[in-house]
């Protein structure tokens, strides 16, 4: 069975960058789109953007482009997402989340990671 | 800002049929395959419906989902307290070029 495995909550100062990791237990994360979502205190669901690390290749959303770096390390089995330029809009609950269709961008998400707590405050 | 729209809240009581709509678009709905994700407040989102009307493994067939046009729909039947949660539909918008999620619906079991 499939697990993702998040990084521990983050503190971040206005104005900094902060970069929240992805590992992939029980299948390599290699042949998968995956993907990053944001939930903000008390809203919905927002995807940031994706990777598919076989292909190399990104996806971002527009509201994030040029803020956000998403990236793989095929090696350790771990994903990344990096969002740069930091305000306390940004403070949210981040989630990684696998396409359970394999190297292509459907949005079948899942499984999910168990969400990262990035607060942004001076 | 959401561009699929569902009814902030549903609620029945157990052993009800309830049913929540996402409305899209040509770009939205009308092009890409719709999946429905559960969240209980405090979780990480479940995926519960993708392919429009498939169910993963372990999701019981109490849960299913439709597609017309530019409209889906997440059906609950035989409702039960552990059906309380939000529930997000998604989609990928050709028009943005992005993958988007549903503004959300709070379903409440009386």
């Amino acid at each position: 069975q499939v697990h993702l495995v998040q990084s521990g909550a983050e503190l971040k100062k206005p104005g900094s960058s902060v970069r929240v990791s992805c590992k992939s237990s029980g299948d390599s994360l290699s042949n998968y789109a995956i993907n990053w979502v944001r939930q903000a205190p008390g809203q919905g669901l927002e995807w940031m953007g994706g990777i598919i690390p076989i292909f190399g290749t990104t996806n971002y959303a527009q509201k994030f482009q040029g803020r956000v770096t998403i990236s793989a390390d095929e090696s350790t089995n771990t994903a990344y997402m990096e969002l740069s330029t930091l305000e306390s809009g940004d403070t949210a609950v981040y989630y990684c989340a696998r396409d359970r269709a394999g190297s292509g961008w459907f949005g079948w998400l899942d499984p999910w990671g168990q969400g990262t707590l990035v607060t942004v405050s001076s | 800002q959401s561009v699929l729209t569902q009814p902030p809240s549903a609620s029945g009581t157990p052993g009800q049929r309830l049913t929540i709509s996402c409305s899209g678009s040509d770009s939205s709905i009308g092009s890409n395959s719709v999946s429905w994700f559960q969240q209980i407040p405090g979780t990480a989102p479940k995926l519960v419906i993708f392919n429009d009307n498939q169910r993963p493994s372990g999701v019981p067939d109490r849960l299913s989902g439709s597609k017309s046009g530019t409209s889906a729909s997440l059906a609950i039947s035989g409702l039960q307290s552990d059906d309380e949660a939000d529930y997000y539909c998604a989609a990928w918008d050709d028009g943005l070029d992005d993958y988007v999620f549903g503004t959300g619906t709070k379903v409440t079991v009386l």
